[in-house]
């Protein structure tokens, strides 16, 4: 089985602060995504990375950046979190066609 | 501008009913999936799709890729209150590599 973690389930920050939310995958696979999931908007992607130290802006990256040290894990980071960037976040790992997705993380920013 | 358009949006039915959810565009997709996603999860995959004209049975889930690659249906036969949650189709369009476009998705809630 598939196995992609988050590093938390619910956080709550303030306005301005630098928020870190962690994915690790199990797989070995080398593609990662950040997607954040808004009623009425859907999933949205923001950052993707195909390999270590590679990444490529999705469709909504302002406010966003992301780090990938190792293959397993992909980090998305909020540099001064905003109330707009109150949303759930999901990262996702691909497989030959599919992506297989972690059990979200639901942002709260005060 | 939406490339993936699912309908209906919300369907509320009774448990033992049959529906049926689609998803289309006018874009040729090399591969569809379909997910299920429950309140404060990730969503979880059903089915793959690949080859024009496919169908696939997952239980009481029929899930059928159109000719052309540009379309799909979800058919669940006697609904249950399980099947509740949010269904998303994800497509990739042919030549645009690992990403995957979504589609908005169709709420389904099953009641006694």
């Amino acid at each position: 089985d598939v196995k992609v973690t988050q590093s938390s389930r619910y956080l709550v920050k303030r306005t301005g602060e630098k928020v870190f939310l962690e994915c690790v995958q199990d797989m070995d696979h080398e593609n990662m995504f950040w997607y954040r999931q808004d009623p009425g908007l859907g999933l949205r992607l923001i950052y993707f990375s195909y390999d270590v130290k590679m990444k490529e802006k999705g469709d909504i990256p302002e406010g966003y950046s992301v780090s990938r040290e190792k293959k397993e894990r992909f980090s998305l980071i909020l540099e001064s979190a905003s109330t707009n960037q109150t949303s759930m976040y999901l990262c996702a790992i691909r497989g030959l066609y599919e992506q297989y997705f972690g059990p979200g993380t639901r942002l709260t920013v005060t | 501008t939406q490339l993936l358009e699912q309908s209906p949006q919300f369907l509320s039915i009774q448990e033992g009913e049959n529906l049926t959810v689609y998803c289309n565009s006018s874009s040729v997709f090399s591969s569809l999936q379909w997910y299920r996603q429950e309140p404060g999860e990730g969503p979880v995959l059903l089915v793959t799709v690949v080859t024009g004209g496919e169908v696939k049975k997952l239980k009481r889930l029929t899930f059928q890729f159109g000719d052309a690659r540009k379309d799909s249906s979800l058919h669940i036969t006697a609904a249950q209150p399980g099947d509740t949650g949010l269904y998303l189709c994800a497509a990739t369009v042919t030549g645009t590599a690992s990403k995957l476009t979504f589609g908005t998705g169709t709420r389904l809630q099953v009641t006694l």
